[in-house]
């Protein structure tokens, strides 16, 4: 069976620093893979998918970028973070073949800006 | 632009009764697939429901179903015999056909089931 490991599950980071996120998932091969953030009393908002290696689309313009090194690894990264960059960050991975594949979601990480 | 609107922010229900979570969303597509999401308080969001949207069937899995009436765009969620641990934020999510596999989310209604 498939399974997606996120980590780390919580992280408080200082303004400016960087970050590393990352994901990965096991039992299937060339999945999607998606990072959303869910800001606070909000819902989530796409912010980047791969369909494959190295193949990354962005969907907002942010202060993040993702990449995807290995076909089951994807990971979200900054070089100063925000203040604004706090939330809950949420990945997921559907199969590669047909719109009707729903998305598996991760347990997600906690991130807050001091 | 193509987005999915939850009307209700909060909702509450009794143990053992039922209730309807709305969903309406806007696309110009003829052809998606509309999802139900469920994120308890451990935040992981688990999937409860999905519908094609050229299958007129509405879907039903366990005590979960769905009202689905594509001409006015809706997509409302049913749970019947509510449970303790159906407490949880309900997202309802659609996927248009043209484009990349994207999920396009509702902001979420808050369902508080009490014993």
């Amino acid at each position: 069976s498939q399974t997606i490991h996120q980590w780390p599950a919580t992280l408080v980071q200082p303004v400016g620093s960087p970050l590393s996120l990352e994901c990965t998932v096991e039992g299937t091969s060339n999945p999607n893979l998606y990072w959303y953030r869910q800001a606070a009393g909000r819902g989530l908002q796409l912010l980047f998918y791969s369909v494959g290696i190295g193949q990354i689309s962005s969907e907002v313009p942010q202060n993040l970028s993702a990449s995807r090194p290995q076909d089951r690894q994807f990971i979200l990264s900054s070089k100063k973070l925000l203040l604004s960059d706090s939330g809950f960050y949420l990945c997921a991975w559907s199969l590669g073949s047909g719109r009707n594949q729903p998305q598996h979601f991760g347990d997600g990480t906690r991130l807050s800006i001091l | 632009a193509q987005t999915v609107t939850q009307s209700q922010p909060e909702m509450s229900v009794q143990e053992a009764e039922t209730v309807t979570l709305s969903c309406t969303y806007d696309t110009s597509e003829n052809n998606y697939y509309l999802f139900w999401y469920k994120q308890p308080p451990s935040r992981q969001m688990i999937l409860v429901i999905r519908q094609e949207a050229y299958k007129q069937q509405n879907a039903t899995e366990n005590r979960f179903s769905v009202n689905f009436q594509k001409a006015a765009k809706s997509f409302s969620l049913k749970i019947s015999d509510s449970q303790l641990g159906d407490t949880a934020m309900y997202f309802c999510a659609f996927t248009p056909q043209g484009g990349s596999e994207k999920l396009v989310f509702g902001k979420g209604t808050k369902l508080t089931v009490n014993p």
